[in-house]
């Protein structure tokens, strides 16, 4: 199975910083078949980017996602109190869909 | 719009088994596939299978192979996931997710999730 390494696994920014995360992974996952979620406490994963760079409905501009082959990057410009959470990315390439073991974003 | 509700928190003894559902309200699963994924406390999203409508044809992450069985009654929109042998690393919080559209398998819209504790 594809294994995806997020990193870092946590990250200590504040509201109106621009952030990277970074997915990696262990082969390369062809046409860009690399999804993004945001997960918050208790709730359920928010779908962020679909197929590498394109956005999710209702997911505002300040997201951005780019990267093919092995490494794929989530850029969050301007942060928000909203968006400390964590971040996941899936692969959908190569069942089983795989995850990765998530970044934490949190308020510094 | 799509809404997954899922039945409500379950606790279960060491070797026996747990079915949840997953309803489709607000419409059908519209031949989209159901998936079944995990998150353990505190840690991260692990996808356990999924199930195709129309067809009803279920495939199974090869860890979970001989412990789940995934069904589907479309007659009321609503998906099931059964796990046996259950033992305490099945602690988790089990959520369903709809396919993004046919052969998409990320997932837009998701049930609120059910906790499945295991203990003695």
């Amino acid at each position: 199975e594809i294994v995806l390494t997020q990193s870092p696994g946590t990250l200590s920014l504040s509201p109106g910083e621009r952030v990277t995360l970074s997915c990696r992974a262990s082969q390369s996952i062809t046409s860009g078949y690399l999804a993004w979620y945001q997960q918050k406490p208790g709730q359920a994963p928010r779908l962020l980017m679909f197929g590498a760079s394109n956005r999710a409905t209702g997911i505002p501009d300040r997201f951005s996602g780019s990267g093919s082959g092995t490494d794929f990057t989530l850029a969050i410009s301007r942060l928000e109190p909203g968006d400390f959470a964590l971040y996941y990315c899936q692969q959908y390439d190569t069942a089983p869909w795989t995850f990765g073991q998530g970044t934490k974003l949190e308020i510094k | 719009q799509v809404q997954l509700v899922q039945s409500g928190s379950e606790v279960r003894k060491p070797g026996s088994a747990v079915k949840i559902s997953c309803k489709a309200s607000g419409g059908s699963f519209n031949g989209y596939s159901i998936n079944w994924v995990r998150q353990a406390p505190g840690q991260g999203l692990e996808w356990m299978g999924d199930i195709v409508p129309v067809f009803a044809i279920p495939n199974y992450a090869q860890k979970f192979q001989g412990r789940v069985t995934i069904t589907l009654d479309e007659s009321t929109s609503t998906a099931y996931m059964e796990l046996t042998s259950l033992r305490s690393e099945d602690t988790a919080v089990y959520f369903c997710a709809r396919d993004y559209s046919v052969k998409a398998p990320f997932f837009e819209f998701w049930g609120q999730g059910t906790l499945v504790t295991v203990s003695s």
